[in-house]
């Protein structure tokens, strides 16, 4: 069974910084990763979905990169703002169209 | 832009009620999905449809049906509403395999 791992579950940073969040996953046989931002009590909203077959997406200043062999993603930040505090999930999909989420990371960015 | 409503943004519901949560979208998706978030249980799945009157089971659909007669609406149906069903409840939508668009959130109180 699909196992996606968030660790740390909190960060905390000044403005400014890049970051780099983790996400790990347990069975490589998947279809594609997608990262979401979810602020508190609201839906969630996709950032970046990559294929098993890319190595890496971007968005302004968001990059995720997939290494599936080794079953890690990476969600970089560049110059984090306050407005990028939210609790950031990744998750992925096997066969068929369901997705195994993490618990995700809850990023604060101190002014 | 894809979008996903969920009939209440909060409901409160007594304990033995049956509770109708509806979920519609405007891109003529095949999927839709139901899943629950609890504090650190994540995100799980509880049905999924891949068509019009078709269904699957996710992870934990006891206490739970789903009805979807038109393909822009999915609903979630509490048989006979108990407390540990109280939870926020998000909805997704997307086609076969690719990124998933979340609703804003239905959170249920049950007293």
């Amino acid at each position: 069974k699909q196992e996606v791992t968030q660790i740390p579950a909190a960060l905390s940073v000044p403005e400014g910084e890049n970051l780099v969040l983790n996400c790990s996953f347990t069975d490589s046989a998947i279809y594609n990763l997608q990262w979401f931002r979810q602020d508190p009590g609201k839906g969630l909203t996709s950032l970046l979905l990559i294929q098993s077959s890319q190595r890496e997406q971007t968005s302004g200043r968001l990059n995720a990169s997939l290494d599936k062999s080794s079953g890690r993603s990476t969600l970089y930040i560049a110059a984090s703002q306050p407005g990028d505090s939210a609790t950031y999930l990744c998750a992925v999909m096997g066969s068929g169209s369901k997705l195994t989420f993490g618990k995700g990371i809850t990023l604060s960015v101190r002014p | 832009d894809v979008k996903v409503t969920q009939s209440s943004r909060y409901l409160v519901k007594r304990t033995g009620e049956k509770v109708f949560l509806e979920c519609v979208q405007d891109m003529d998706h095949e999927n839709m999905f139901w899943y629950r978030q609890d504090p650190g249980l994540g995100l799980r799945l509880i049905y999924f449809s891949y068509d019009v009157k078709m269904k699957e089971k996710g992870d934990i659909p006891e206490g739970y049906s789903v009805s979807r007669e038109k393909k822009e609406r999915f609903s979630l149906i509490l048989e006979s509403a108990s407390t540990n069903q109280t939870s926020m409840y998000l909805c997704a939508s997307s086609p076969p395999r690719f990124e998933q668009y979340f609703g804003p959130g239905t959170r249920l109180t049950v007293t």
